[in-house]
């Protein structure tokens, strides 16, 4: 069936690097995706979005980039702190408002 | 904080047992979702409920069952429990008004099936 899959499960990064997170969908029908970050014992919190007629959106710190060609989206975090030492799930919009979520990866931020 | 609440947090009950979950959605949110997430999974799609019906469901089987109230609060209810339904069990909220249906998540409901 339709899913969303992450390329790696962990990343550690060095404070103050930069992060890119990366996500592999295959419903090119999907036409919202959200990127989520879940802290341990915690909710998914959501981080940043992107609709299917853009390629790029920026946040605080983040940046969400789509490329629709090869079905991947990307999660850039700038100057990456120790509190955004979380798991990362993309999810995509499938029917309705139904989410597809992928397995995770695990950033790890290292003072 | 998201203004999603769900009820109780954790709960351990024995394998064949019944169990109910809540969650309030967030003000002015007429949706609502239930994920179950297995540990070191991404969630999963159990269903919505939108105007207190049944608006969509993922492969669950039929013992996961689910109520929506006038005020837009929600139940889910599982029967004859089994130890694979041990997870987190996720509460989102949304309003079916916003095109792009952006849903806020609760801190979830443990669930340990013993």
């Amino acid at each position: 069936g339709e899913s969303v899959g992450l390329h790696l499960p962990t990343l550690s990064v060095q404070e103050g690097d930069n992060s890119i997170i990366n996500c592999a969908y295959s419903n090119s029908a999907s036409d919202y995706f959200i990127w989520y970050k879940q802290e341990s014992g915690k909710g998914p919190q959501f981080i940043i979005d992107i609709r299917s007629n853009m390629d790029k959106r920026q946040g605080q710190r983040v940046t969400v980039l789509l490329n629709k060609t090869v079905k991947h989206l990307s999660l850039q975090i700038a100057a990456t702190q120790p509190g955004d030492s979380a798991v990362y799930f993309c999810a995509e919009k499938t029917s309705g408002s139904r989410l597809t979520f992928g397995e995770g990866t695990q950033l790890t931020v290292n003072p | 904080e998201t203004g999603v609440t769900q009820s109780p947090t954790h709960l351990i009950k024995t394998r064949g047992q019944q169990v109910t979950l809540r969650c309030s959605s967030q003000s002015g949110h007429n949706t609502v979702s239930w994920y179950q997430q297995a540990l070191g999974q991404g969630p999963q799609f159990i269903f919505q409920y939108y105007r207190e019906e049944e608006n969509g469901r993922g492969n669950f089987p039929p013992r996961f069952s689910g109520l929506q109230f006038p005020n837009y609060s929600s139940e889910l209810n599982v029967n004859a429990l089994e130890l694979d339904d041990s997870a987190l069990y996720l509460c989102a909220s949304s309003y079916a008004g916003n095109t792009l249906h952006e849903a806020f998540f609760g801190q979830g409901t443990r669930l340990t099936v013993v």
